[in-house]
């Protein structure tokens, strides 16, 4: 398996516009995390999804975030409008049902750049 | 919610040495700690996790270790090699897919 590809890797855009990052989780794998990572605020759960449904997206900053999984192996974190404070890497996730326990296999991440 | 701090930031050794980095939690229902690797340019990697009816538990060179009474658990590598240095990560979760909370990383730099 290739495991968690996300795309672009890297994004560099200007204030206001918008960004959309992708995700493919590992085949099987039923659940999938969008996190973020910052020097200041370290790796954060933005949202995450069970059989395509979110479950919990209180992690999500503001209204200017969203994120849909449309089937089993694509999602999408749109921001919209983008904002230099925005700039991260953004990494998706995936997990297989194993148990109780949650091994996440992460993807190589998105570099994003707001200008 | 949990909170999870980890300690020391950034950790020097010479090739060969051990390495130690530890964590602490706030929230005593946490039942899950796993420790994640990550490389310049890449995702985290999970590289062993311990469940809290276990208090140690090893994999060749590295091993953590867990004291649910004082909520603190450590990671121990053993005879560092230089690909071991990357940032390392402890999280806790209370299992079952529920929210994992990361510690701030420890960025390891092993010495040839």
């Amino acid at each position: 398996d290739a495991g968690v590809i996300q795309s672009p890797r890297h994004e560099v855009t200007e204030m206001g516009q918008e960004v959309t990052l992708r995700c493919k989780p590992i085949s099987g794998h039923d659940y999938l995390f969008w996190y973020r990572q910052t020097m200041m605020r370290g790796l954060e759960l933005l949202i995450y999804f069970n059989n395509n449904v979110p479950i919990d997206d209180s992690g999500m900053p503001e209204d200017r975030f969203s994120a849909k999984m449309p089937n089993a192996s694509f999602s999408t974190l749109k921001i919209q409008p983008s904002e230099p404070r925005d700039s991260a890497v953004y990494f998706c996730a995936s997990s297989p049902r194993t148990g109780s326990n949650e091994k996440l296999f992460f993807g190589s991440g998105t570099q994003l750049s707001v200008l | 919610g949990e909170n999870v701090e980890q300690h020391p930031s950034t950790l020097s050794v010479q090739e060969g040495d051990s390495a130690v980095i530890k964590c602490t939690y706030s929230d005593s229902a946490s039942n899950y700690f796993p420790w994640y690797k990550q490389e310049l340019g890449k995702g985290p990697q999970l590289i062993i996790d311990i469940r809290s009816n276990v208090g140690e538990k090893k994999d060749q060179r590295i091993a953590v270790t867990l004291n649910k009474t004082a909520k603190h658990f450590s990671l121990h590598i053993t005879e560092t090699q230089p690909e071991d240095s990357a940032v390392y990560f402890c999280a806790a979760s209370r299992g079952g897919y529920q929210k994992v909370t990361f510690g701030t990383g420890t960025k390891l730099q092993v010495i040839p």
